[in-house]
């Protein structure tokens, strides 16, 4: 089955800078690529996804890039905001569809600080 | 509603007993997820709906967890004879075409 790792697992930044949390994927029939965003007690909300016909996603401070051949995908968060404090998960959608089984990454939890 | 619910939010109950997790997807959603998801970990798949039908459910860890989704709308997580290494957050997640929004999740704890 699918296996996603996410690096780092914490990720302190200063108010401002970027940060970019990175996941590989073992089944290259995935095509789905979303990223959640936990805030405590809170259920995973979803920020961004992409899919595999597309290399880059861009929503305003957020951005996830795809390298289908390298098997890794990245999310970056330009002038963080002491809001995006939280845990981020990547997942990957296995088989080929868009709909059904996604695997997670194990997480990272971001800070950042006035 | 306006997003995922989950009902009870919190359930403590004892080892033996069975429980019922109940969800209610976002209004027209066809697909709902199941997942279990441990502190400090990712969330972790148990099996998904397409409507009434059940299309995967490969991550149940054995036959006492079960669940159905009678009429395609609402879904009813099911263990029987609880063990203690049942408790955790269980949530449920619905999706129309791909993102899957996740509700609030029912916390379980077996004493």
């Amino acid at each position: 089955g699918e296996n996603v790792e996410q690096h780092p697992s914490t990720l302190s930044v200063q108010e401002g800078d970027s940060a970019v949390i990175k996941c590989t994927y073992s089944d290259s029939a995935s095509n789905y690529f979303p990223w959640y965003k936990q805030e405590l007690g809170k259920g995973p909300q979803l920020i961004i996804d992409i899919r595999s016909n597309v290399g880059e996603k861009k929503d305003q401070r957020i951005a996830v890039t795809l390298n289908k051949t390298a098997k890794h995908f990245s999310l970056h968060i330009t002038e963080t905001q002491p809001e995006d404090s939280a845990v981020y998960f990547c997942a990957a959608s296995e088989g080929g569809t868009s709909y059904g089984k996604l695997t997670f990454g194990q997480g990272t939890i971001l800070t950042v600080h006035p | 509603g306006a997003g995922v619910s989950q009902s009870p939010r919190y359930k403590v109950t004892k080892r033996g007993q069975d429980v019922a997790l109940r969800c209610d997807p976002i209004s027209g959603h066809v697909s709902l997820y199941w997942y279990r998801q441990a502190l400090g970990q990712g969330p972790e798949f148990l099996t998904y709906f397409n409507y009434e039908a059940q299309q995967d459910k490969s991550g149940l860890p054995n036959d006492r967890f079960s669940a159905e989704r009678p009429e395609g709308s609402i879904s009813t997580l099911t263990i029987q004879r609880t063990e203690q290494r049942d408790s955790a957050m269980y949530r449920c997640a619905s999706s129309l075409q791909g993102g899957q929004f996740f509700g609030p999740g029912t916390r379980l704890t077996v004493l």
